[in-house]
């Protein structure tokens, strides 16, 4: 079945340092999105992405919808404290499917 | 406004016996899905409702099944329960239909078999 990988699994950085993270999936999606879960917390929508190629940014965050569109990228500038937690990004290969998790990235900030 | 909702936060239960979660969508919301998050992993998707209806389903037994009420709320039925259902059971709803993703999550349900 559909499989989303997610790279790297986890990352230590200093605060004030840029992170990027990425996604990738076997197949051809036509929706990316980008969640991030805290803690003892639901997963919380980032960013949305509906075109290939796109680029959206939400405050410090960018996440682009990959030209091949099996693949999506997330970065995030001047990473601080509260930008700790697990991101997950998700997709789907049509708008009638079902949404597919990655396992995520686990993200550490070193104050 | 309060967002999704979710209940009970914490649940035990023994393998065997049937165990029902609920769900309250955020304000304005009609469409509910479920997931389960095993610890370490990302959410997988059980199913979806709409409309009163099952709509979507994920490659879950059929132990597992729902209901939505004319309130848009749910509710998350799994029986005979197995140690490995032990997770966290999320709810997520949108507005405007399944076609929508962009989804608000509750902050789950911990469930534990023993």
């Amino acid at each position: 079945g559909q499989q989303l990988n997610q790279s790297p699994q986890s990352m230590f950085i200093q605060e004030g340092e840029d992170v990027s993270m990425n996604c990738t999936s076997s197949s051809i999606f036509n929706t990316w999105l980008w969640y991030k879960q805290d803690p003892g917390e639901g997963p919380v929508l980032l960013i949305a992405l509906y075109k290939a190629g796109e680029l959206t940014s939400n405050g410090r965050l960018t996440a682009q919808f990959g030209i091949t569109r099996k693949d999506s990228f997330l970065n995030i500038s001047a990473s601080i404290p509260s930008d700790v937690g697990i991101y997950f990004c998700a997709g789907l290969e049509t708008s009638y499917d079902k949404v597919i998790f990655g396992p995520g990235t686990s993200l550490s900030v070193i104050p | 406004d309060a967002g999704v909702t979710q209940s009970p936060t914490h649940l035990i239960k023994t393998r065997g016996q049937q165990v029902t979660l609920r769900c309250s969508p955020k304000s304005g919301h009609d469409t509910v899905s479920w997931y389960q998050q095993a610890l370490g992993q990302g959410p997988q998707f059980i199913f979806q409702y709409y409309e009163e209806e099952e709509r979507q389903r994920g490659n879950f037994p059929d132990r597992f099944s729902g209901h939505q009420f004319p309130n848009y709320s749910s509710e998350l039925n799994v029986n005979a329960l197995l140690l490995g259902d032990s997770a966290l059971y999320l709810c997520a709803s949108s507005p405007g239909g399944p076609l929508n993703t962009e989804a608000f999550f509750g902050q789950g349900t911990r469930l534990t078999v023993v």
